[in-house]
């Protein structure tokens, strides 16, 4: 069966700090791979996406992405964190076909001062 | 503003009680979706519309209904709800229906409490 698997639920770093949050899919071709992010009381805002293009995808906010279809993964990153960037983070794929979309179980980003 | 609009953002209502989430997109999106989000599990699909007249089950449709009579509605039913369907829904719709290249946009959520 499809699924993505975020192999952290809770990521704590300082502010000023690099930021690592992984994901991990079930291989298929053509996935298409997004990062969403989720603030308290908020909905849901697109941070990157990846759709073949180029493996390296550059966010908002100074995020960006790297898919590796070796190892199948598609973690997200940012040099340096920022207080307002605690949130919930979702990596999303979709397949061929794109009728369902699959969530990670999410990743809570939480930024010390 | 192009957005997605769900009402209400509160609910709470007693087991066994018909009620009606409304989903409505200005971007005449033809892929419209509804989400469950509870702890720990992510965002799970409960039903999914390519088109008018077009609805397809998503991972969890137990317990729920849609119908997609216009191409910029689409009401989630809860027929008789009960406890489990405790939950934050949200709506959620992009512009084509297949290879989902576009992202997804989303409402601002429904959080449902049933007593």
């Amino acid at each position: 069966a499809q699924s993505v698997t975020q192999l952290d639920s809770h990521v704590s770093v300082s502010e000023g700090t690099p930021v690592l949050l992984r994901c991990n899919y079930s291989s298929s071709y053509s996935p298409s791979l997004f990062w969403y992010v989720q603030h308290p009381n908020k909905g849901l805002q697109l941070l990157l996406k990846y759709t073949s293009a180029a493996t390296l995808v550059k966010g908002i906010n100074g995020f960006e992405a790297e898919f590796k279809k070796s190892e199948t993964s598609f973690h997200l990153t940012k040099p340096s964190a920022h207080m307002s960037d605690a949130a919930e983070y979702f990596c999303v794929v979709t397949y061929t076909g794109g009728f369902k979309t699959i969530f990670g179980a999410g990743t809570r980003l939480f930024v010390k001062a | 503003e192009a957005q997605v609009t769900q009402n209400p953002r509160y609910l709470i209502t007693v087991t066994g009680k018909k009620l009606t989430v409304t989903c409505s997109q200005n971007m005449n999106h033809e892929y419209m979706s509804w989400y469950r989000q509870d702890p720990g599990l992510g965002l799970r699909q409960i039903y999914y519309s390519m088109n008018v007249e077009v609805t397809d089950k998503g991972d969890v449709p137990e317990g729920y209904k849609v119908s997609r009579k216009e191409k910029r509605n689409f009401p989630l039913i809860l027929e008789s709800p009960s406890p489990n369907q405790t939950s934050l829904y949200f709506c959620a719709s992009r512009p084509e229906p297949g290879q989902g290249l576009s992202p997804l946009h989303f409402g601002n959520g429904t959080r449902l409490t049933v007593t």
